[in-house]
């Protein structure tokens, strides 16, 4: 079975720091993996996915995540926060040879101090 | 922008009683989901929907639960007799076509509390 882990439910920066969000799968297969972000109360938003062409993805508002099979890993970044990046962000696997289905992480709270 | 909309936003309902959770897709969308979130755990797969049939269901999905697109617009899910842990965000979702890359658009999400 495929699984994400999201490192820290919880993470806070400077305006203008470095947003670093870490993302671990687990599958069997070469899966494809996707980033969405939560603003609130409002519904679930692709920020990007990976489906094997390159490794390195980039999305919107910024936002890129590398897929690093050694590491099993797909963290997402962004070079310089701002404060309308406060958000709840989920990663999520698929698996390509199988159903469409998504398999969630827990979550990361982003906050962003002014 | 064409958007997944979910009605009501927020339900309240006592336990036993049945609820039926409402999704309008976008229109030439031909996949269907549900997913729900209870608070503070992770966003958990339902059900999967296409042609009128579910393709897949959770161990969650049991007889309690049911989808129905009743018109060609709309797409439900009813819990028949509600638990108190049933009470968790639901979210809608739908795809243009198969394939596990295609984006997968949400709504923004039904709040199911059962007391």
């Amino acid at each position: 079975a495929q699984s994400v882990t999201q490192l820290g439910s919880h993470v806070s920066v400077s305006e203008g720091a470095l947003v670093l969000l870490r993302c671990n799968y687990s599958s069997s297969v070469p899966p494809y993996l996707f980033w969405y972000v939560q603003y609130p109360n409002q519904g679930l938003q692709l920020l990007l996915k990976y489906t094997s062409a390159a490794t390195l993805v980039k999305g919107i508002n910024g936002f890129e995540a590398e897929f690093k099979k050694s590491e099993t890993s797909f963290h997402l970044t962004k070079p310089s926060a701002h404060m309308s990046d406060a958000a709840e962000y989920f990663c999520a696997v698929s698996d390509r040879f199988g159903n469409e289905k998504l398999t969630f992480g827990t979550g990361t709270r982003l906050t962003i101090i002014p | 922008e064409p958007e997944v909309t979910q009605t009501p936003s927020h339900q309240v309902t006592q336990m036993g009683q049945e609820v039926i959770l409402r999704c309008v897709p976008i229109s030439n969308h031909l996949y269907f989901y549900w997913y729900r979130q209870i608070l503070g755990q992770k966003v958990e797969f339902l059900v999967s929907f296409y042609n009128n049939e579910i393709s897949e269901k959770s161990e969650i999905f049991d007889d309690q639960f049911s989808v129905e697109r009743p018109d060609g617009s709309n797409f439900t899910l009813k819990i028949r007799s509600t638990k108190l842990e049933d009470s968790a965000m639901y979210f809608c979702a739908s795809r243009t076509s198969g394939g596990a890359n295609t984006e997968a658009f949400f709504g923004q999400g039904t709040r199911l509390t059962v007391v």
